[in-house]
């Protein structure tokens, strides 16, 4: 079975904190990786995709390490509208995503 | 507006009732999706469209659900003879597909099922 494993967390951290998330998946052919946010009650939204050479997006880092198949965010910084649930999502193909179940992060002033 | 919109966004229907969905896609986006998310759970892959062309299900659609795309416009998802575990918030994203290029999946904001 094609599966997405994260730590469920949550991920308790202070304002300025700098946290990381990462993400295991189990198909090795897998061709694109990104990362969603997803707010309580609210749909999924794209935070950024994950390329193989890693990319950074202001605060947000991403890492793809295909070799060990798993798929690493960092968040410096971290605001208190950080607070969501991450979720790690892998598209085997060029059609479906397989998500994970989503890393909780909770930020506190 | 011009993101993905699903309608209703909450509907609450007795066991054994059936039930229709709407999603409107993101106008030039080709491909359309069908999700469903339950508590704690990421969104899980239900069906595809590729215009108006169903092109991958999911063996969580069982024979109740039927999902439609007649002009690759706008789509429709209906449960039959609904269950309590069919209780959930069901998704549509879509996206746009330009030769072997997938782009990102724009979700709409779900509609909240609640099988009483």
């Amino acid at each position: 079975r094609k599966e997405v494993e994260q730590d469920p967390g949550p991920f308790n951290v202070p304002e300025g904190a700098t946290v990381a998330f990462n993400c295991t998946y189990s198909n090795s052919a897998s061709q694109s990786f990104f990362w969603y946010r997803q707010d309580c009650r609210k749909e999924p939204k794209l935070l950024m995709s994950v390329y193989s050479s890693g990319n950074e997006d202001g605060r947000f880092t991403a890492q793809l390490n295909r070799a060990s198949q798993y798929i690493s965010l960092l968040i410096r910084d971290s605001k208190l509208s950080d607070s969501a649930t991450y979720l790690c999502v892998v598209n085997e193909g060029y059609s479906t995503l397989t998500f994970g179940k989503g890393t909780m992060l909770l930020v506190s002033p | 507006d011009t993101g993905v919109s699903q309608d209703p966004r909450h509907k609450i229907t007795k066991r054994g009732q059936n039930v229709t969905f709407r999603c409107d896609p993101i106008s030039e986006h080709n491909r359309l999706y069908w999700y469903r998310q339950t508590l704690g759970q990421g969104p899980e892959f239900l069906t595809y469209f590729q215009n108006e062309a169903q092109l991958e299900k999911s063996r969580l659609l069982s024979d109740r659900f039927s999902a439609e795309r007649p002009k690759g416009s706008f789509s429709t998802l209906e449960i039959q003879r609904t269950e309590q575990g069919d209780s959930a918030m069901y998704l549509c994203a879509s996206s746009l597909i330009t030769g072997t290029y997938s782009y990102e999946q724009y979700f709409g904001p779900g509609t909240r099922l609640t099988v009483t």
